[in-house]
């Protein structure tokens, strides 16, 4: 049983538009999500967070949307660059559940295209 | 300042052969995870540790695998004997704390091809 979901697994985009990468979980408790980015041959780094208390969190050019009651989250990519080309992990985690780390989704791969 | 160190980078084996992969934690994390990616299964925490203690091994597949934190500065995920369905890429990640809040920093990794 998957607790995070990301049901595109790739996605294309015409540089200078939107990208936006959706993500779903299924456990109510996760009260903190991430996304972390992955280019070839490196290991996944992390590029933007929000924790429930919010429902939107931005960083120049990357904001995160995060609906509690629907159990999605989306990154938007305004404008898209070429460097955004990428594999791109949601994950979440229940802070107050312990010794409980971060679960991770299957990744979306993001071609921009210039 | 370094950053998660794996070793090799690299390795190339024929199934049936024991496979040792190495990681350098972020001096001062006390939490270690060994992550495994694939095509099919995305990002799998196969096992972590906390102050070099193992808290959870139920993501790693079989008998087959095992994993060891000696002290704070190093870990182990051993394959043995390896089979060509252990080929991927294996991640290892350090942070201040087990999750929550705290964000993990990865490895490059190791890509492992068992012929």
């Amino acid at each position: 049983d998957q607790q995070v979901k990301q049901n595109s697994p790739s996605l294309s985009v015409q540089e200078g538009r939107i990208s936006i990468l959706n993500c779903d979980y299924t456990n109510s408790m996760f009260d903190y999500f991430l996304w972390y980015k992955k280019y070839p041959a490196e290991g996944p780094t992390f590029l933007i967070s929000i924790s429930s208390i919010k429902d939107k969190n931005e960083d120049g050019r990357f904001t995160v949307f995060l609906n509690k009651s629907a159990k999605h989250l989306s990154l938007h990519i305004v404008p898209s660059q070429p460097g955004d080309s990428a594999v791109y992990f949601c994950a979440a985690s229940d802070p107050w559940a312990g010794n409980t780390p971060l679960v991770f989704g299957k990744g979306t791969r993001l071609s921009v295209i210039a | 300042d370094a950053g998660v160190i794996q070793s090799p980078r690299h390795e190339v084996t024929e199934m049936g052969q024991e496979v040792t992969l190495r990681c350098k934690p972020i001096s001062g994390h006390n939490s270690l995870f060994w992550y495994r990616q694939t095509m099919m299964r995305g990002l799998e925490l196969l096992i972590y540790f906390n102050n070099n203690v193992p808290i959870d091994d139920s993501g790693m597949p079989e008998d087959r695998f095992s994993a060891k934190m000696p002290n704070a500065s190093f870990s182990t995920l051993k394959i043995q004997p390896s089979e060509p369905r252990d080929s991927a890429v294996y991640f290892c990640a350090s942070s201040l704390g087990q999750g929550g809040y705290n964000e993990q920093f990865f490895g490059p990794g190791t890509r492992l091809t068992v012929l």
